[in-house]
């Protein structure tokens, strides 16, 4: 039934060490966004995915990328994680764009760096 | 500029009792509005949306929000919470139509026994 999967839940990483965060959806959906969401915080847009078109925000370090292979995966890639990127990362998905349409959250993976 | 406003960072309320968690938006246009409900260690969970037509919109888990021009607000409201209410809750606009939504700071409701 979980239409929003992420992998792994829980993703322990050291100061520097690449890691890579999946997400899948059973959905078929157009969107898929990535969120950080730092303890106490709301939920921060790094990027999402319309299709294959990639719209990154602004404020977005380098250090984050994404790749969406096809429709169902998506993936965010912290090149070389800092202190200050110990978080839970949330995707969502939504059929068409979150103004209009319901966005499909999975249950997050959260990182530490250590 | 456009935003969304969540007055209260913490709520407490007995279970039983009822809620009404604020909500208000800057924005010059009729928004798209929406609440959403996060549970600890999980992701959001959408509950009621307002898009235009009846001001007063229906949720799931017993919720309901009403939308106000005049007070720019888009307040959820329960009439009897449980304790497996206890959670955050976010309300969230496009506010530009665009592909993406911008979160309020969250209201973490606590329950008392």
């Amino acid at each position: 039934d979980a239409m929003v999967i992420q992998n792994p839940r829980y993703q322990v990483t050291q100061f520097g060490k690449p890691v890579t965060l999946s997400c899948s959806q059973t959905l078929n959906h157009n969107v898929m966004y990535w969120y950080q969401q730092k303890s106490s915080q709301a939920p921060k847009l790094l990027f999402h995915y319309y299709d294959k078109d990639f719209n990154n925000e602004a404020d977005t370090p380098d250090n984050f990328q994404s790749r969406r292979p096809n429709t169902s995966f998506c993936f965010l890639d912290i090149r070389s994680p800092g202190l200050g990127d110990a978080a839970m990362y949330l995707c969502a998905t939504s059929r068409e764009g979150a103004a209009t349409d319901t966005q499909y959250f999975g249950p997050g993976t959260r990182l530490t760096v250590l | 500029a456009q935003s969304v406003t969540q007055p209260d960072i913490h709520i407490t309320v007995s279970e039983g009792a009822s809620l009404e968690l604020r909500c208000n938006y800057s924005y010059g246009a009729t928004p798209y509005l929406f609440w959403y409900v996060q549970s600890p260690g999980q992701g959001l969970q959408l509950l009621l949306k307002y898009f235009s037509g009846d001001t007063l919109v229906q949720g799931i888990k017993g919720f309901e929000a009403e939308f106000k021009r005049s007070q720019s607000s888009f307040n959820l409201r329960k009439p009897s919470v449980h304790w497996s209410d206890a959670a955050e809750y976010f309300c969230a606009s496009p506010l530009n139509r665009d592909d993406k939504i911008i979160f309020g700071k969250g209201t973490r409701l606590h329950i008392l026994p």
